[in-house]
């Protein structure tokens, strides 16, 4: 069945640092790839997505991008804020699976200090 | 728009008790989904609604757990009786249209944190 990998945290970084959280998956067909965000007390929030092979997802400074090749979706920002501490999830539908469930990764903590 | 709200945001019960844990999902969303997370499994999906009708429950652990949609605004997740190993965050989330992709919008609640002790 379909299945996400991503990189074990927690992740601690400074501000300003570049980030990278490592994912990959596995699904036969072609899945559509997002990254949610989860902040401290509060539900998860799409952060960004693609649909198809070599898409960019963009959002509030983070990007990822769709590697059909590598079966990638990794996710960067060039410059993290403390406000960007929160857990971080990789997340597909549609693969092998049914189109309308999202099948989650385990979740990367990351931590930005001052 | 309201969003996605849950309620309560926090449960504490005696184990053998019943939990009830409600969802009002956005209004004009037809498709309605319970999720589990937990530190061992993760985010799991339970059940999913569409039009008020239960589509895909395999996610269901046991005949402890049910789930209703008495109508487009309103859905529960019920446990009877309880264990310590129900703990988790349950998140409801609902999106638009029939057959629809999370592509399209996928809104989560806030989420129910369960204690059973």
């Amino acid at each position: 069945g379909d299945s996400v990998t991503q990189m074990e945290g927690p992740v601690t970084l400074s501000e300003e640092a570049f980030l990278t959280i490592n994912c990959t998956y596995t699904a036969t067909g072609y899945p559509s790839l997002f990254w949610y965000v989860q902040y401290p007390g509060e539900g998860l929030q799409l952060l960004l997505k693609a649909t198809k092979a070599d898409d960019k997802g963009s959002n509030k400074g983070f990007e990822a991008t769709y590697r059909k090749e590598t079966t990638s979706f990794h996710l960067e920002k060039g410059s993290v804020q403390v406000s960007d501490s929160a857990v971080y999830f990789c997340a597909l539908s549609g693969g092998g699976g049914s189109n309308y469930k999202l099948t989650f990764g385990k979740g990367t903590l990351l931590t930005v200090n001052p | 728009d309201a969003g996605v709200i849950q309620s309560p945001r926090h449960e504490v019960t005696e184990m053998g008790q019943e939990v009830t844990l409600r969802c009002k999902p956005i209004s004009g969303h037809n498709s309605l989904f319970w999720y589990r997370q937990t530190m061992m499994r993760g985010l799991e999906l339970l059940i999913y609604f569409n039009n008020n009708v239960p589509i895909d429950d395999s996610g269901m652990p046991e005949d402890r757990f049910s789930a209703k949609m008495p109508n487009a605004s309103f859905s529960t997740l019920k446990i009877q009786p309880s264990e310590p190993r129900d703990s988790a965050v349950y998140f409801c989330a609902s999106s638009p249209g029939q057959g629809t992709t999370p592509s399209y919008g996928y809104t989560f609640g806030s989420g129910t944190r369960l204690t059973v002790v």
